[in-house]
């Protein structure tokens, strides 16, 4: 299995809304990211996970909140998110935190 | 902060002509990669760079970095309108994965 795979692939919310993200990988790889891209932007990272445990927060809000319950799972959980966070939101993982793989995303609008 | 600027921002060529999008970092980068977007994908690794005057070569696509390892380049020879997508430089922040994009390239390619 060589991708990553990332559930749903759209997702409507309220603002008082809480959603989860789901990202799986089962490439063995050790590192895996949270990535926001908006439309016609570059991919922004929002989180690093190494070895399972949280490495890197990019200073993102507290309204979205990583969890990697193992090795091959990575989720995000959202709640009172407003319109602006209305993004594709990616999931990617590394063998060697270098060279990165993107799962499909997940396209969230915020209502 | 260390940034990444890309140019140019787009670039529209006819079938069969070449393309080239450079990248610079703010500062000296341990390593650059390049993605490639399709429209409605996900980006998707083409090649990392480390070595200082490093270049490689994917069938039409020849990648380059910079002696100072602040800059990069990649040209397309004899564009095909399946190399149509937005393509990405990305250093490496850290030791820990965390990229920072340039703002891309989006390539239309005219048949």
């Amino acid at each position: 299995d060589t991708e990553v795979t990332q559930t749903p692939k759209h997702l409507v919310m309220g603002m008082t809304n809480k959603k989860s993200l789901k990202c799986e990988q089962h490439m063995g790889h050790r590192a895996m990211y949270w990535y926001k891209q908006k439309a016609k932007k570059p991919p922004e990272l929002m989180f690093v996970y190494s070895y399972e445990k949280l490495s890197i927060n990019e200073s993102v809000p507290s309204r979205f909140s990583p969890e990697c319950p193992n090795s091959s799972l990575l989720n995000l959980h959202l709640h009172a998110l407003q319109p602006e966070d209305s993004a594709l939101y990616l999931c990617a993982s590394s063998p060697n935190q270098y060279e990165q793989y993107f799962g499909p995303g997940t396209r969230l609008t915020v209502t | 902060g260390q940034q990444v600027m890309q140019i140019p921002q787009y670039q529209h060529v006819q079938e069969g002509e070449d393309f080239t999008t450079y990248c610079n970092s703010s500062t000296t980068l341990s390593n650059i990669q390049w993605y490639k977007q399709r429209p409605g994908g996900h980006p998707v690794f083409l090649i990392q760079l480390v070595k200082s005057g490093e270049v490689k070569k994917q069938k039409r696509l020849t990648f380059q970095f910079g002696e100072a390892k602040k800059n990069s380049s990649l040209h397309i020879t004899a564009t095909q309108t399946t190399d149509v997508g937005t393509y990405f430089c990305a250093g490496a922040r850290g030791s820990q994965g965390n990229l920072i994009f340039g703002k891309g390239t989006k390539l239309s390619v005219k048949p």
